[in-house]
């Protein structure tokens, strides 16, 4: 139990479809992120938000559009994807980098996606 | 800028064996360093952590030392068992939240 829950575990969609991912913490974290894992590749971040402001986009396609309407959820809008766009997609979430020291990041189980 | 090298894998051992995974960071300043373990079919658990130089994380029996000197965070475990199979990921945290990772490291322990 890791205490960061991401719906659903499993999505088909095809390339004409809407769908959003969603993300919540329960551990009282104040910074969240979207992470892209694909077969044969390294983690890739996305987005991440910090007191629920945007401050990292990391050249993302214009189809995927993140939302964090609180410091607890987090989502990620999908539409008109391609088939690589196929992966495991992770969210995480950590207290703020403090001066002191660089906070921890817990993940979700993540939510594989695969586009027809 | 910042990345992290993993020995590539897969690394397969009999149960019992003495595991080795290597990593090598390349940082400016001074990273936190992580190990994270994906079981099949889970996202990412964080196995241990070395926030400054000579620390040593522990946890499960796993062990990695901060290595400044040779800029290494190893992991290693005395005597590896069949549930320890997975993927592990060296990372590192510098400035601004962002976690470098590894490629990753499948483990495969035999009985």
């Amino acid at each position: 139990e890791t205490g960061v829950t991401q719906t659903p575990r499993h999505l088909v969609m095809g390339m004409t479809n809407k769908k959003s991912l969603k993300c919540e913490q329960h551990l009282g974290h104040n910074a969240m992120y979207w992470y892209k894992q694909s077969a044969k590749k390294p983690l890739e971040l996305m987005f991440v938000y910090n007191f629920k402001e945007q401050t990292e986009n990391n050249s993302v396609p214009s189809r995927f559009s993140p939302e964090c309407p609180n410091s607890s959820h987090l989502f990620l809008h999908l539409h008109t994807l391609q088939p690589e766009d196929s992966a495991l997609y992770l969210c995480a979430s950590s207290h703020l980098q403090t001066v002191e020291g660089r906070e921890t990041q817990y993940f979700g189980p993540g939510t594989r996606l695969l586009v027809l | 800028g910042n990345s992290v090298t993993q020995m590539e894998g897969p690394v397969t051992l009999s149960e019992e064996a003495f595991l080795t995974i290597n990593c090598t960071y390349t940082a400016t300043g001074y990273p936190s360093l992580f190990w994270y373990v994906q079981y099949p079919g889970e996202g990412l658990q964080l196995l241990l952590k070395a926030t400054k130089a000579d620390d040593k994380g522990s946890n499960k029996g796993f062990e990695a030392t901060y290595r400044k000197e040779t800029t290494s965070f190893h992991l290693e475990k005395g005597s590896v068992q069949v549930s320890d199979s997975a993927v592990y990921f060296c990372a590192l945290s510098n400035a601004g939240n962002m976690l470098t990772f590894g490629g990753g490291t499948r483990l495969m322990v035999k009985p």
